[in-house]
Parts: structure tokens; C-alpha cells; sequence
């Protein structure tokens, strides 16, 4: 079954400090792997995705099939990175994505 | 350019009332999505519709329904509300990049 799992409800850390959202996920095949954000009062939208293999907002994410993980970190954070972060997959090519159930980023001044 | 919007903005409903959320994107894509959002589930695809004229189930489609009126609108339909349906009901869009999907402000539902 296809399934995405962000183990940490809310991730809090000090501004400055490196920042590692996890997210592992359960698929069979070759996933798509990608990050939506929300910020307050803003809707939700597309961060990264792996394929892009780009950095967003001083954010990365490595697909490692061995771990079946995609991690966002940020080796810096800043206090507008705070926000709820999603994880999604997309199995079969089409836009169902399965997302995770989010890990809410605050970061302390 | 509004992209996708949603209405109403908030909602409160008895148990077996019935209502439709309306969506509609101007952005000319072909696929829209409604999701639900739930505390410690995530966004869950209720049902999505890949072009004008056709809508598919997602993972939670059960006292739901869908209407692809055109191109631009996508209503999601509640026929007897349940409490178990207190949700933030998001539709989303997406054009050439299916994943690539852009999300309405969201509606909050309550059922009473």
C-alpha cells in the first residue's frame, strides 16, 4: 500500500539552527516524492520536488530509495520558515498524491 | 487572476443536512481535486477529476459527491451530513504537471 509517514507532529528549533523535517514513505515502484508548505494564512503550495533536484528557500530534499526517506532540511533556519510542511508521493503518474500528516516547523527568534 | 477559489469560507450544518461546496480555478487546467484536511491525518483525496467530464474516487470518497460542471468548476456535495464529516474541505488544480497541484484557501465545515 502507498503511504507516507512524517513521524514529528511539530518540530520546534532556534533560528540558526539546522532543521531536518523527516518523511519516509511505502511504495512498491519508482515514486515521484515532493514537499507542500503552508504558512499562516497562506495557502497551501507546492515547496520542492525531487525530481528538480533544486534548493527552494535554502531547502533540500534527497530521495534515498535504500531508506525509502525524503527528508527536507535546511541547514540554517529562519523565523519564516515556520509553517506546516507535507510530504506527498505520486505513485501513478496523474496527480493523486498521498500525503503525509504534516510537521509543523516553528522557529524561535 | 484569482486562481482557484472556494466558497463558502465557513459552514456550520445539523447531521443530515445537505450542502455543496463550490470550487472553480481559473487557470485553465484540465485536472481539480478535492482533499480534506484532517488534525493528525493530513489531506486525504475525497475525489479528483483529470478533465472536463469525467471524476474518479480518491482515498475517502463515502458520502461524497462531485460534479465536473465545465472546465472551470468542480462542487463537492454533501447529501446528509454526518459529524464525521467536520472537516477544512481544499480543492486544487493542476494543468500540464498533474503533481503540481495549486489549493483554494479551504472551507471549514462543522457538523453539529
Amino acid at each position: 500500500a502507498q503511504r507516507v509517514t512524517q513521524p514529528e507532529k511539530l518540530l520546534s528549533v532556534f533560528k540558526g539552527a539546522p532543521v531536518e523535517l523527516k518523511c519516509n514513505y511505502s511504495y512498491s515502484g519508482s515514486p515521484e516524492l515532493f514537499w507542500y508548505v503552508q504558512y499562516s494564512r497562506q495557502r497551501l503550495q507546492l515547496l520542492l520536488r525531487h525530481i528538480s533536484r533544486e534548493s527552494i528557500k535554502g531547502f533540500t530534499a534527497d530521495l534515498n530509495k535504500g531508506e525509502t526517506s525524503f527528508h527536507l532540511k535546511k541547514p540554517f533556519a529562519q523565523e519564516e520558515d515556520s509553517a506546516m510542511y507535507y510530504c506527498a508521493l505520486s505513485g501513478v503518474r496523474g496527480g493523486k498524491l498521498i500525503f503525509g500528516q504534516g510537521t509543523e516547523l516553528s522557529v524561535k527568534p | 487572476n484569482a486562481g482557484v477559489t472556494q466558497t463558502p469560507k465557513f459552514q456550520v450544518l445539523k447531521t443530515g443536512q445537505s450542502m455543496t461546496l463550490q470550487c472553480a480555478q481559473d487557470m485553465n487546467h484540465n485536472s481539480m481535486y478535492w482533499y480534506r484536511q484532517d488534525p493528525g491525518m493530513g489531506l486525504r483525496l475525497i475525489y479528483y477529476s483529470a478533465s472536463e467530464g469525467t471524476t474518479d474516487k480518491g482515498e475517502v470518497p463515502n458520502g461524497y459527491n462531485v460534479s465536473r460542471l465545465n472546465k472551470r468548476e468542480f462542487s463537492l456535495r454533501l447529501e446528509s451530513a454526518a459529524p464525521s464529516q467536520t472537516s477544512v474541505y481544499f480543492c486544487a488544480s493542476s494543468g500540464s504537471n498533474p503533481e503540481t497541484q495549486y489549493f483554494g484557501p479551504g472551507t471549514r465545515l462543522l457538523v453539529l
